[in-house]
């Protein structure tokens, strides 16, 4: 069965740092393209950032793009979000989701979630 | 980016409706088109991808169609499960854009 588990998560004031993880299982991860997906409370879905599947290429939203770098640790089944210059409006609930490719690209599988709070 | 718009924002409706979400892409996104069903408190899950091809699991009662820049998900038959918010997401190009969302209330 396919798990993505985040952690990291929490409350960070503005201009702070958090380090988000996600723990893959269930599958060959280093096969497959990341993603990291965002959502505001009572908002709705918004991409963050993508890792291909060897780590060496990554794409951001602009919202994130220069704050935020993605990574990943094929060894140890690993996905990270480093989250640096944290805003107010960084607050949401992260997930960690797996890329599938058929005819085009999907995401069929999400973490949990792992909220974060950025406030004074 | 390419911008997806939804219609309508909200919906409401009885068990055993028929009910059809629009999705319409800003450009032709050819059929790189997904959907998603995202209930409270949950991750999104995946409903259908490339427009029309149902994900493994999920029941009959929901399709896709369309192509270019106007899509539909249409569930045949709502079930009390069904009374949640749905996605559309293009893969066409980066950054991936998602439709502000459509909530299907009884």
């Amino acid at each position: 069965e396919v798990q993505l588990v985040e952690s990291g998560g929490g409350l960070v004031q503005p201009g702070g740092s958090l380090r988000l993880s996600c723990a893959a299982s269930g599958f060959t991860f280093s096969n497959y393209w990341m993603h990291w997906v965002r959502q505001a409370p009572g908002k709705g879905l918004v991409w963050v950032s993508r890792v291909n599947s060897d780590g060496s290429s990554a794409s951001y939203a602009d919202s994130v793009k220069g704050r935020f770098t993605i990574s990943r640790n094929n060894a140890k089944n690993m996905l990270y979000l480093q989250m640096n210059s944290l805003r107010a409006e960084d607050t949401a609930v992260y997930y960690c989701a797996r890329e599938s490719w058929s005819s085009n690209w999907y995401v069929d599988n999400w973490g949990q979630g792992t909220l974060v709070a950025v406030s004074s | 980016d390419i911008q997806m718009t939804q219609s309508p924002s909200s919906l409401s409706a009885s068990v055993g409706d028929r009910v059809t979400i629009t999705c319409r892409a800003s450009q032709s996104i050819n059929n790189y088109l997904n959907w998603y069903q995202q209930k409270p408190g949950r991750a999104p899950k995946l409903l259908i991808h490339a427009a029309s091809t149902l994900q493994s699991g999920v029941p009959s009662r929901f399709s896709g169609n369309g192509s270019g820049a106007e899509f539909t998900l249409t569930i045949s038959s709502l079930q009390p499960d069904d009374f949640v918010t749905y996605y559309c997401q293009q893969s066409y190009r980066t950054p991936p854009t998602f439709g502000q969302g459509t909530k299907v209330e009884i």
